[in-house]
Parts: structure tokens; C-alpha cells; sequence
């Protein structure tokens, strides 16, 4: 069973709107972290944001939030005010406790248009 | 300034030929780990160390073979024993602490290989 799904292959969204990529994981562990991270065309990983599982507060970092809700195990990352340069594949990923891995989903790929 | 280096960012090979992929790190980070990406699979691990001198199987190592002699580096060899070696390989680096992994792993721009 896939531990991270990432059930949106593509997205469309235009300049300026708010955009979410759902994310849902599958963990028995009670402590693990939630990744997002983002891939231009370019193809290095870029980190964007972080949620552990015993943070009280959704996670956020300028334009990025996480939408974490625990009991549906769903790690949705919130894109507002969508820019052009955000067009980039999309990855949710987690980290079990006592595990050194990360494992992603299969990626979502985001183009936002003029 | 810090970071992952890989090299080279594209390489082509004839098939049956076994090519080394290299990754530098100078974050001072003492894991390290190989990714391979093909479109629509996401990423998978291949090879991951957590300390100088050993490293553990991931998801697929079938094919592949890493070192790691020194801190700072971790080669990923991709041997003729590999079925489909065409892909994007990424290696990534975090921080230890006390045996757990923290934080979120640091990428290198990535080696794309070619095998015709």
C-alpha cells in the first residue's frame, strides 16, 4: 500500500488565485513529519514546508500553508496568491520515527497561467 | 556556500557499461541518500548511508552500488545488472542527530542517464 498518495496528476490554476494539492498518508507510527517540496522544470527539490504530527498549529511559510488534519491523515499544501513561477511538480512526502527515509508520492504538477 | 554537488548533470552510456554518478556534500551532514526519479513514479530510494564506512538498501538497490569512505561523499555506481538504468538520479544529504534523522533532506541538482 502506498504510504503517500498524491491523488491529482495535474493542476490548473491562474495568476493571483489560491490553488490546494491534496496529499494523503498512511503511518500507525504517532510521531512523523510531512514534507512538501517542489520541482521546476529544472529538476532540483526545493523545500518548502514542514509539518510534525505533534504541532498544534498549521504549518506556514509566506505564500505556503499546510492544511494538516490528522484524523483523515491529510497533509494538503495551500498555495495562495499563485505566481507564474510556481508552474512546478509537486511532492508530498513523510518521515516515520525511527526510520532515516523520506518516501514521496508520485507528485502532482501545478501550471499556473497568465 | 553550502550545498550537494553532482556530476555530470547528463551522462550517456552504451548498455552493458557500468557508470559512477558522484555526489559532494559540504553541509557537514552525515546521511546521505540516492533517488531515482522516472516520470510518473515519484521518487524512489535506492541507497542510503547514515555514517561514514555504511549504508543500507532502499527500495530498489537491485543494480546499484554506493561507498561511502569519506563524509563528504557517496557515489552511486549503476551497474550493467540494472534492467532499466534511464533516469533522473538525485542525491540528497540531512542532518543526524543521535541516530534520527531531522529536518528535511537538502538535493543536488541531479544526474540524468542515458543508456542507449
Amino acid at each position: 500500500a502506498q504510504k503517500i498518495t498524491q491523488t491529482q496528476p495535474g493542476m490548473f490554476v491562474q495568476e493571483k488565485e489560491a490553488v490546494t494539492l491534496d496529499c494523503t498518508y498512511d503511518t500507525s507510527d504517532p510521531s512523523y513529519g510531512l514534507f512538501w517540496y517542489k520541482q521546476p522544470s529544472s529538476g532540483e527539490m526545493i523545500f518548502l514546508i514542514y509539518q510534525g504530527s505533534y504541532d498544534q498549529q498549521n504549518a506556514t511559510e509566506g505564500r505556503y500553508s499546510l492544511n494538516f488534519q490528522k484524523a483523515r491523515k491529510s497533509a494538503n499544501l495551500v498555495i495562495s496568491a499563485s505566481q507564474l513561477g510556481d508552474s512546478a511538480m509537486y511532492f508530498c512526502a513523510m518521515r516515520e520515527l525511527g526510520y532515516s527515509t523520506l518516501t514521496f508520492g508520485k507528485g502532482t504538477m501545478l501550471l499556473v497561467s497568465p | 556556500d553550502g550545498g550537494i554537488t553532482q556530476s555530470p548533470k547528463y551522462l550517456f552510456r552504451k548498455e552493458g557499461q557500468n557508470v559512477t554518478l558522484s555526489c559532494e556534500q559540504n553541509l557537514n551532514h552525515d546521511a546521505m541518500y540516492w533517488y531515482r526519479q522516472d516520470p510518473g513514479q515519484g521518487l524512489r530510494l535506492i541507497y542510503y548511508s547514515q555514517i561514514v564506512n555504511d549504508f543500507q538498501k532502499g527500495d530498489i538497490a537491485e543494480g546499484y552500488s554506493v561507498s561511502r569512505e569519506k563524509k563528504e561523499s557517496f557515489p552511486l555506481t549503476v551497474t550493467s545488472a540494472q534492467k532499466n538504468p534511464t533516469a533522473f538520479y538525485l542525491c540528497a544529504s540531512t542532518e543526524s542527530s543521535g541516530g534520527y534523522n531531522t529536518g528535511e533532506l537538502f538535493f543536488g541538482e541531479g544526474s540524468r542517464l542515458t543508456v542507449l
